[in-house]
């Protein structure tokens, strides 16, 4: 199902470039959260919002920023991509109870 | 279970068989856990949850056993069938931290036919 909606699904661009991520959900949940994904290693949080005027950062935030526009709306920044942001990012969203959380498909990130 | 590298333990059974896929969890604290199945090209699907109050919990052909004397989690898998191959991983919500999940590496389960 398309609840969690990330976009776009894959992105080929330069060192020094500004990318943007972007995660949209229908679910009504309160919590949303960006996770990055690199072979051989499990899922690391970089930020997570509980609300609109709730901003936190996670383990690996340092070269990103997000902003949450509305509920339903997430968006990841890398300001000056560098190689090592190659991986790849998922949005995902949970209610206030916080459990379990619901992932979008993810974007393919590349930074050459 | 946990890797170390770029190379996932890889679990392969024959269709019809019954799969079990294991996780040993970090903090004894932890009081939430969770298994997620990702497929090729998409992102982590919820498969089952279970709270550290509970020894066990069954869903539709899965069940979740938590053993915290020695900090381990296992997913049982009734019948694989094909459609089951992927990465399984666990995640465990440590106390005082929110809602922040720590996630495993992960198991690729192969169904052989």
């Amino acid at each position: 199902d398309a609840d969690v909606t990330q976009t776009p699904r894959n992105r080929i661009t330069k060192t020094g470039k500004r990318i943007m991520l972007e995660c949209s959900q229908t679910k009504g949940h309160d919590r949303m959260y960006w996770y990055r994904q690199d072979p051989g290693l499990g899922l690391r949080l970089i930020y997570y919002s509980f609300d609109v005027k709730d901003i936190n950062k996670g383990e690996i935030s340092d070269g990103y920023s997000v902003s949450r526009q509305a509920q339903a709306k997430f968006s990841l920044s890398l300001e000056s991509a560098i190689p090592n942001q190659t991986a790849l990012y998922f949005c995902a969203t949970s209610d206030f109870g916080g459990e379990p959380q619901h992932f979008g498909d993810g974007t393919r990130l590349s930074i050459l | 279970g946990e890797s170390v590298g770029l190379h996932l333990p890889t679990l392969s059974v024959q269709e019809g068989d019954n799969s079990i896929i294991n996780c040993a969890y970090s903090n004894s604290a932890s009081d939430y856990f969770i298994w997620y199945k990702q497929e090729s090209g998409k992102g982590p699907q919820f498969i089952i949850d279970i709270r550290s109050n509970m020894d066990k919990r069954q869903g539709q052909r899965v069940t979740v056993l938590l053993n915290k004397t020695v900090k381990h989690l296992s997913l049982q898998i009734a019948a694989t069938q094909p459609g089951d191959s992927a990465v399984y991983f666990c995640a465990e919500k440590k106390p005082g931290g929110g809602n922040k999940l720590t996630f495993g590496t992960g198991t690729q389960l192969k169904v052989e036919l």
